[in-house]
């Protein structure tokens, strides 16, 4: 079955400390794996996704095949960028695919 | 450009009602997905319109179904509304069908059954 498991609800970190979201995928052919970001009172938007291998706002995120991962981490947490993260999967399920979110993140970044 | 709209932003419904909620996308987009937030479960994937034709449908009773008009903008329907359908449903537009392509989000309608 297709799954996107986020462990943590909840992630607390100080600012200028390093941050990771974790993020785990079950998918049996070659995943298309993406990270939105809500912040308060904003709409869900794309953050970044796996094959522009870019990094947005200092976040960067490596797909590991091996381990299937795909998690989001940044060297040095600012205030700012605290809100509510999901990791998502575009997978083909049936003959058509969607985006399969996990349950979400939240980080606060404390000052 | 303008973001994608729902309308209405919240909704109050009675069990046993029925109701409708619309989505227009960006302009050019001729994808339009719509899902269902609740804090239990998540963001869960509704259906896909591409085209006015539904494209891909999630895990969702029969009592869930939407359309979309020449001018790519979707309705969502709910009939025979169950105190579980109290959810934020989120659309999303998309230039294209099919994986690769971002999805733009609206800000969603609250819908609360009491």
């Amino acid at each position: 079955a297709q799954r996107v498991t986020q462990p943590e609800k909840l992630l607390s970190v100080f600012k200028g400390a390093p941050v990771e979201l974790k993020c785990n995928y079950s998918y049996s052919g070659s995943p298309e794996l993406f990270w939105y970001v809500q912040y308060s009172r904003q709409r869900l938007q794309l953050l970044l996704r796996h094959i522009s291998r870019e990094s947005i706002k200092g976040f960067t995120a490596d797909l590991n095949k091996g381990e299937t991962s795909f998690h989001l981490k940044k060297p040095f947490a600012q205030e700012e960028d605290s809100a509510m993260y999901y990791c998502a999967l575009f997978g083909y399920g049936g003959s058509q695919g969607n985006l399969i979110f996990g349950k979400g993140t939240k980080l606060s970044v404390k000052p | 450009k303008a973001g994608v709209t729902q309308t209405p932003r919240y909704l109050i419904k009675t069990r046993g009602q029925q109701v409708t909620l619309s989505c227009s996308p960006i302009s050019g987009h001729r994808s339009v997905s719509w899902y269902q937030q609740t804090p239990g479960q998540g963001l869960q994937f509704l259906f896909e319109y591409f085209s006015e034709t539904q494209r891909n449908k999630g895990n969702f009773p029969g009592r869930f179904s939407g359309r979309q008009f020449s001018n790519s903008r979707s309705e969502m329907n709910v009939s025979t509304l169950e105190l579980g359908d109290s959810a934020l449903y989120l659309c999303a537009s998309s230039l294209r069908a099919g994986g690769g392509t971002e999805a733009f989000f609206g800000q969603g309608t609250r819908l609360t059954v009491v």
